[in-house]
């Protein structure tokens, strides 16, 4: 069974730009769910996709966004960047019928300067 | 104010010795997760309580839930070295909507450090 993975694992951007973080689900998850964790905080929850649509959004503005493809791999996209933006991306997967019992992958460290 | 809170928030133990990390909530609890995270790296999935007393365990780690508290705890017997590493509690936590989306609310963790 193959976990969730992630790429890349750290990137470097500047304020302005825009920035792309993928994920790959485990094997047999049809479910996946972006959270952002500042330093020495929990978890935020970004948003969740299923079938490619989005299936619940937390506090993120608009220039947060996502994908899913058929294969149920995901994308995170964040536009215009901000300092605040800098903070370790974790990807989640999960089956629907147990939708909360997420297994998460090793992370994105970005850093925006 | 957080909806899930962690105590303590830090907590450095002597190897062998037991612990216990508390995760209080405001809101009703439907569902608890505990997850252990090595610092900078991903969550790894413990465990998962569904209903109240229910009580799990894995090797030295015991977790419990109280519904009625909205409280759980995470035990563990014997510490060791391995058990390092922050510790935190995430619930589906209902917003004024009545759902939650497949959104995880997690408490702000606890970093458990094991002296040899």
């Amino acid at each position: 069974e193959t976990g969730v993975t992630q790429s890349p694992t750290h990137l470097i951007k500047t304020r302005g730009q825009q920035v792309t973080l993928r994920c790959s689900s485990q094997s047999g998850h049809n479910t996946v769910s972006w959270y952002q964790q500042a330093l020495g905080q929990g978890p935020q929850f970004i948003f969740q996709y299923y079938r490619e649509e989005e299936n619940g959004r937390g506090n993120f503005p608009p220039r947060f966004s996502g994908l899913q493809f058929p294969n149920y791999s995901s994308e995170l996209n964040v536009n215009a960047l901000e300092l605040d933006d800098s903070a370790l991306y974790l990807c989640a997967s999960s089956a629907l019928r147990v939708p909360y019992e997420q297994y998460f992958g090793p992370g994105t460290r970005l850093t925006v300067t | 104010s957080q909806e899930l809170e962690q105590s303590p928030q830090s907590l450095i133990v002597q190897e062998g010795k037991n612990l216990t990390i508390n995760c209080t909530s405001s809101k009703t609890l439907y569902g608890l997760y505990w997850y252990k995270q090595k610092y900078g790296e991903g969550l790894i999935f413990l465990m998962m309580l569904q209903k109240g007393g229910e009580e799990k365990s894995h090797e030295k780690i015991t977790a419990k839930l109280d519904e009625k508290k909205q409280q759980s705890s995470l035990h563990i017997t014997a510490s060791q070295p391995s058990h390092a590493g922050i510790y935190l509690c995430g619930s589906p936590l209902l917003n004024a909507g009545g759902t939650s989306y497949g959104k995880l609310t997690f408490g702000q963790g606890t970093i458990l450090t094991v002296h040899p």
